[in-house]
């Protein structure tokens, strides 16, 4: 079946510092990529979809400054939170599909820690 | 974008119970998945299911397009299946606040 790594899955940072985190396609080529947030007991936040070769499309009030979406390859998307702030602490998830005709795959998410 | 509501928030069975939890949304869907977030923050995918049934084990999904709802069946309910059931929907795949079950011994 489709698989989505993620890494890395936690992730402790100084204020100031950026962060990169990965989400690989492994055995499948993704099309789309969707970069999502979630707080401690509430649902996921959809973020910012992610294209290959095209730039990404950020939902309304997402930084794009802040929340940088690179998808480089049909396998490969970074989101990288530049000049991260304890306020950016949060666990983040990427999924990847291959079309609508299979549905979306999860990686096992980032939590980010900004200290 | 589309509106995605699910029900009841939470919910309480006793081990061996069934249950029901629910989807609606707002628009015509192109596609519509089921997930469980387990207690790490895995997201493992029950079901993609935008339209009719799917039965995979004790659980099974049945979406009804036209009415734009979309149900998942839990039969004979362990601990195991405690945890927090997610729909998501649409080529952009919005999730709904999710249906945190508990299922106690």
């Amino acid at each position: 079946g489709a698989v989505v790594s993620q890494h890395p899955s936690r992730v402790i940072c100084k204020s100031g510092t950026s962060v990169k985190i990965e989400c690989r396609s492994l055995d499948f080529q993704a099309t789309t990529m969707f970069w999502y947030r979630q707080f401690p007991k509430q649902s996921l936040m959809l973020m910012a979809t992610s294209n290959e070769g095209s730039k990404a499309t950020y939902e309304q009030g997402v930084e794009k400054d802040k929340f940088l979406i690179n998808h480089a390859s049909l396998t490969l998307s970074t989101l990288t939170v530049a000049s991260a702030h304890p306020e950016d602490s949060s666990f983040y998830i990427c999924s990847a599909g291959q079309g609508l005709s299979y549905g979306y795959t999860f990686g096992s998410g980032t939590r980010l820690t900004v200290v | 974008g589309i509106q995605v509501e699910q029900s009841p928030p939470d919910l309480i069975l006793q081990e061996g119970a069934n249950s029901t939890l629910r989807c609606n949304f707002s628009d015509s869907v192109n596609n519509l998945q089921w997930f469980h977030q387990n207690p790490w923050g895995q997201l493992i995918n029950l079901f993609y299911i935008p339209s009719g049934t799917k039965q995979n084990g004790r659980l099974s999904a049945t979406t009804v397009a036209t009415e734009r709802y979309s149900l998942l069946y839990i039969s004979s309910s362990q601990t195991t299946d405690s945890g927090v059931y997610f729909c998501a929907a649409d080529n952009d795949m919005r999730f709904g606040a999710g249906t945190r079950l508990t299922v106690k011994p």
